[in-house]
């Protein structure tokens, strides 16, 4: 069973700071998926990393991926307010049996004060 | 071009009522998935349909919950005598083929159960 741990699960940050999320994941996932939920929406894709040492950017936000530590990261560079959100990562068990639903992390709330 | 649908987007039953979701994929999109999001248990999988078929049921939380696809598009999610632990989003997400990169999700249906 694929289990995907975020952390920080809060975290509160000044405009201009740079920060990391953490999400870890207990087994192989064939890929890995950053989204970003805003209050009261649905969730947003941002970025899918399919292999080992995969980096990926979009403005202020860059994911990276390193599978043989089980490990992606999401880094914010100089942050700014419309980049508060709830921001999930999740996996895939790719098992060649139908397996393709995804399995979340409990989300990163992003607070980003002026 | 138009996204993943649901309906309605909000609903109040009474327990011990039957509710049935709606989910509108992207036009083209073979896959489609369930999730729900509740406070206590964060985004789970529900179902995964391809086409017509259900390969994975594995997430239905019980023989209460029950999901179809007709047609290769349209998903009907049913809950038979919910209960009150039944209140969450239900998440509705498509993708082109199983191989896709990306779940592209709907607004959701916000469930109450009184």
């Amino acid at each position: 069973e694929l289990k995907v741990e975020q952390n920080p699960l809060f975290l509160s940050m000044q405009e201009g700071k740079n920060y990391t999320i953490y999400c870890n994941y207990s087994t192989t996932s064939d890929r890995l998926y950053w989204y970003r939920q805003d209050p009261g929406k649905s969730l947003e894709s941002l970025f899918v990393l399919l292999s080992n040492g995969a980096v990926k950017q979009e403005g202020r936000l860059m994911a990276s991926l390193d599978t043989k530590a089980r490990l992606s990261t999401l880094h914010i560079t100089a942050a700014v307010h419309d980049l508060s959100a709830t921001y999930f990562c999740a996996g895939r068990m790719y098992s060649g049996g139908g397996a393709d639903g995804l399995t979340f992390g409990k989300g990163t709330h992003l607070i980003i004060q002026p | 071009g138009a996204g993943v649908s649901q309906s309605p987007s909000n609903k109040v039953t009474e327990k011990g009522k039957d509710v049935e979701l709606r989910c509108d994929p992207i036009s083209g999109h073979t896959a489609l998935y369930w999730y729900r999001q509740s406070l206590g248990q964060g985004l789970e999988f529900l179902i995964y349909f391809q086409g017509n078929s259900a390969p994975d049921k594995s997430g239905l939380p019980s023989d209460r919950f029950s999901a179809e696809r007709t047609g290769g598009s349209v998903s009907t999610l049913t809950i038979q005598r919910t209960q009150q632990e039944d209140s969450a989003v239900y998440l509705c997400a498509s993708s082109r083929m199983r191989a896709q990169e990306t779940q592209y999700f709907g607004p959701g249906t916000r469930l109450l159960v009184l």
